[in-house]
């Protein structure tokens, strides 16, 4: 099992709320990732980091913003959640060097009422 | 659009057979993973191939590798209930950004 966490596993909000999705991670990677996953389908970078104060964004626009203060916590926030932001958000790290695996946290399943 | 596809993109077979699942991609690599991802969860890394590597197993799974053809697959043996998730190619770009990219994902289902 990998040592890297989400919380919460399922959130239900309403349209216009601000929301932080949890992740962190107990193994000391460097660099670590945010996805958008809708069920079944493939995955979306939406930003990711390579250390502490180093962020950037992924290939899907995305209306969210994250931060890098500790190396083990990468928060993501949504200002202002709408339905469109409905989907599985997972977040991932791997280390600096080889073999370069990515690891990933268990999810986590936001619904915008 | 992404860098892997995956072919097919849904796959049944009854319990013990073998599934075999493909996966193509675009530019050069330094290596390439595969990673499972049960239904809800996150993803799980398989086995990584490295590029002058051809062939690659890791208990039931063997992995496969042509880079003259820019593709890679994957075979399950004797495939379990338990095998049942969805299968993805990633590949990660070592250029400087470190970013990953993954297939559109096989779904396996194993029929009992």
């Amino acid at each position: 099992e990998a040592d890297i966490y989400q919380t919460p596993r399922y959130l239900v909000i309403g349209t216009g709320k601000k929301i932080t999705l949890e992740c962190s991670q107990t193994m000391g990677h460097d660099k670590m990732y945010w996805y958008q996953q809708d069920p079944g389908m493939e995955l979306h970078l939406i930003h990711y980091s390579y250390g502490v104060n180093s962020t950037e964004k992924g290939d899907l626009s995305s209306e969210s913003t994250v931060s890098r203060i500790r190396t083990e916590h990468f928060p993501l926030t949504l200002e202002s959640a709408r339905p469109s932001h409905t989907s599985q958000y997972l977040c991932a790290s791997s280390p600096g060097t080889g073999p370069y695996e990515q690891y990933f946290g268990p999810g986590t399943r936001l619904t915008v009422t | 659009s992404q860098q892997g596809e995956e072919d097919p993109q849904a796959l049944s077979i009854q319990e013990g057979e073998n599934a075999t699942m493909n996966c193509s991609y675009k530019t050069s690599i330094n290596n390439l993973q595969w990673y499972r991802q049960n239904s809800g969860r996150g993803l799980v890394h398989l086995i990584l191939i490295r590029s002058n590597e051809r062939e690659k197993h890791s208990g039931r799974l063997r992995v496969t590798l042509d880079t003259s053809k820019k593709s890679s697959s994957l075979l399950i043996t004797a495939s379990r209930a338990a095998d049942a998730a969805s299968y993805f190619c990633a590949t990660v770009d070592l250029s400087g950004t470190y970013k990953y990219i993954f297939g559109t994902g096989t779904r396996l289902k194993v029929l009992a």
